[in-house]
C-alpha cells in the first residue's frame, strides 16, 4: 500500500519569494514515481514536475523543483520566484513503477497556495 | 481545444434522479480513469480503463456505472445517488501508466446530490 502525506494545509508566500511544499510517502515498492500537480480554482489538475526513485538527479522544471530526499521518503516541491498566478492547491502523488497496480496514482489531501502581492 | 473535456461542469440531482457524466480526450491516450474528489480528502480512483477494456473497479458502489464505448469517451452513469456522493468528479486519460506517465485532467463535473 502507497501513502503520500501533505502536512501543510495552506501555505502563504509573498510574490517573488520562493516557497517549499512539503511532501512524504511510505511505500514498500522497490520502485516508483512521484509526481506533483496543480489544482487551479476551475478543477484541472495541471502536472507540474515528475521524479523517479531511481533517479540521481532532482528533478527541475522551469520555476519548479522537486526536492527528493529517499532515505527520509520526502518529495517537496520548491516554487521560486512566486507568482499571483501560483495561487491554488498543489497535490503530490506517487505510481508504483511496477506490479499490476501501476496504474494506481496515489494523492494526498494537497496544500493551498496564496500567494501575496 | 482542451485535452480532456467533461460535461455538464455542475450538476445537481435529487436522490431518485439518474444522469450520466461525459468525458472526451483529443491527445489519442489508450487510458482513461474517473476520480472523485470529495472536500478534504485525497482523489480516490474509481475506474480505470486501458482500451475499452475495465481495468479495476476500486470498490465503487453499484450506483455508479462506468461506460467507455472507444478510446476517446468515457461515462459515468448515475443512478440513486446518496447525498454523501456529492463531489467533484475528475477524468483523466494518459498513454499508460509506465514510469514517468503522466495524467491529462479534465476541469471535472462538481455534482451536489440533494
Amino acid at each position: 500500500a502507497q501513502k503520500i502525506t501533505q502536512t501543510q494545509p495552506g501555505m502563504f508566500v509573498q510574490e517573488k519569494e520562493a516557497v517549499t511544499l512539503d511532501c512524504t510517502y511510505d511505500t514498500s515498492d522497490p520502485s516508483y514515481g512521484l509526481f506533483w500537480y496543480k489544482q487551479p480554482s476551475s478543477g484541472e489538475m495541471i502536472f507540474l514536475i515528475y521524479q523517479g526513485s531511481y533517479d540521481q538527479q532532482n528533478a527541475t522544471e522551469g520555476r519548479y523543483s522537486l526536492n527528493f530526499q529517499k532515505a527520509r521518503k520526502s518529495a517537496n516541491l520548491v516554487i521560486s520566484a512566486s507568482q499571483l498566478g501560483d495561487s491554488a492547491m498543489y497535490f503530490c502523488a506517487m505510481r508504483a513503477l511496477s506490479g499490476a497496480g501501476s496504474y494506481q496514482l496515489t494523492f494526498g489531501k494537497g496544500t493551498k497556495l496564496s500567494v501575496i502581492p | 481545444e482542451t485535452g480532456v473535456t467533461q460535461t455538464p461542469r455542475h450538476l445537481v440531482m435529487g436522490m431518485t434522479n439518474k444522469k450520466s457524466l461525459k468525458c472526451e480526450q483529443h491527445l489519442g491516450h489508450n487510458a482513461m480513469y474517473w476520480y472523485k474528489q470529495s472536500a478534504k480528502k485525497p482523489l480516490e480512483l474509481m475506474f480505470v480503463y486501458s482500451l475499452e477494456e475495465r481495468v479495476e473497479n476500486n470498490s465503487v458502489p453499484s450506483r455508479f456505472s462506468p461506460e467507455c464505448p472507444n478510446s476517446s469517451h468515457l461515462f459515468l452513469h448515475l443512478h440513486t445517488l446518496q447525498p454523501e456522493d456529492s463531489a467533484l468528479y475528475l477524468c483523466a486519460s494518459s498513454t499508460g501508466w509506465a514510469s514517468n506517465e503522466k495524467l491529462f485532467f479534465g476541469s471535472g463535473t462538481q455534482l451536489s446530490v440533494l
